[in-house]
């Protein structure tokens, strides 16, 4: 089984719409992201949490929400869906700095692909 | 803020020949990541860089760190059609942002016959 999942895979949605997109990971990591992909523009974090009472913006979270629900999830909304939202959506987790091991490195879910009509 | 700029953004090579893709970032660093993306794909861990002079290989590619220049490179030998995907570096953040990375705009590499 894969280590970061994310639901749903594919999404279709209209303008003014509620969106749910959902990472659940078995790695056990702390630390958790949410990007979104654009064509030429690499990948750019909307939302970063360190551990489960620790939320952070990244640098393009407006009309952006998260949930961390508890250390393995890590939910990302859209209160009000518009086209420019159209995109693909990664999820993200790694460890803390703690040891040379670790290396901060992240993981990436499947992702998400987001289409807003 | 920690700017990252990948070059060439888009990269056609011939089996067989060498070429450099470049990432360069505009504050200091100690961490340097290279991933690999496949067409529809989520993003592969290819190499982590953590200090200066940094060297890591893996078959045809070579990846190295020189956070003096703030410059890393991923240099491609004797390309092969298996290497087509689109590459990315991307830069650790420090101080109070430890943790978070910045990415470059990627690289889509195509080798040819």
């Amino acid at each position: 089984d894969a280590d970061v999942t994310q639901t749903p895979r594919n999404r279709i949605t209209k303008t003014g719409k509620r969106i749910m997109l959902e990472c659940s990971q078995t790695k056990g990591h702390d630390r958790m992201y949410w990007y979104r992909q654009d064509p030429g523009l690499g990948l750019r974090l909307i939302y970063y949490s360190f551990d489960v009472k620790d939320i952070n913006k990244g640098e393009i979270s407006d009309g952006y929400s998260v949930s961390r629900q508890a250390q393995a999830k890590f939910s990302l909304s859209l209160e009000s869906a518009i086209p420019n939202q159209t995109a693909l959506y990664f999820c993200a987790t790694s460890e803390p700095w703690t040891s040379e091991s670790s290396y901060n490195e992240q993981f990436f879910g499947p992702g998400t692909r987001l289409t807003v009509l | 803020e920690l700017k990252v700029e990948q070059n060439p953004l888009f990269l056609s090579m011939q089996e067989g020949k060498n070429y450099t893709i470049y990432c360069n970032y505009s504050t200091t660093s100690d961490r340097l990541y290279w991933y690999r993306q496949d067409p529809g794909k989520s993003l592969e861990s290819l190499f982590v860089l953590l200090s200066n002079g940094a060297v890591k290989q893996e078959g045809r590619l070579m990846a190295s760190l020189d956070t003096k220049a703030r410059l890393s490179t991923l240099h491609i030998t004797a390309a092969v059609h298996d290497l087509s995907a689109t590459y990315f570096c991307a830069v650790g953040a420090g101080g109070t942002s430890y943790g978070k990375l910045t990415f470059g705009q990627g690289t889509i590499l195509t080798v040819h016959p």
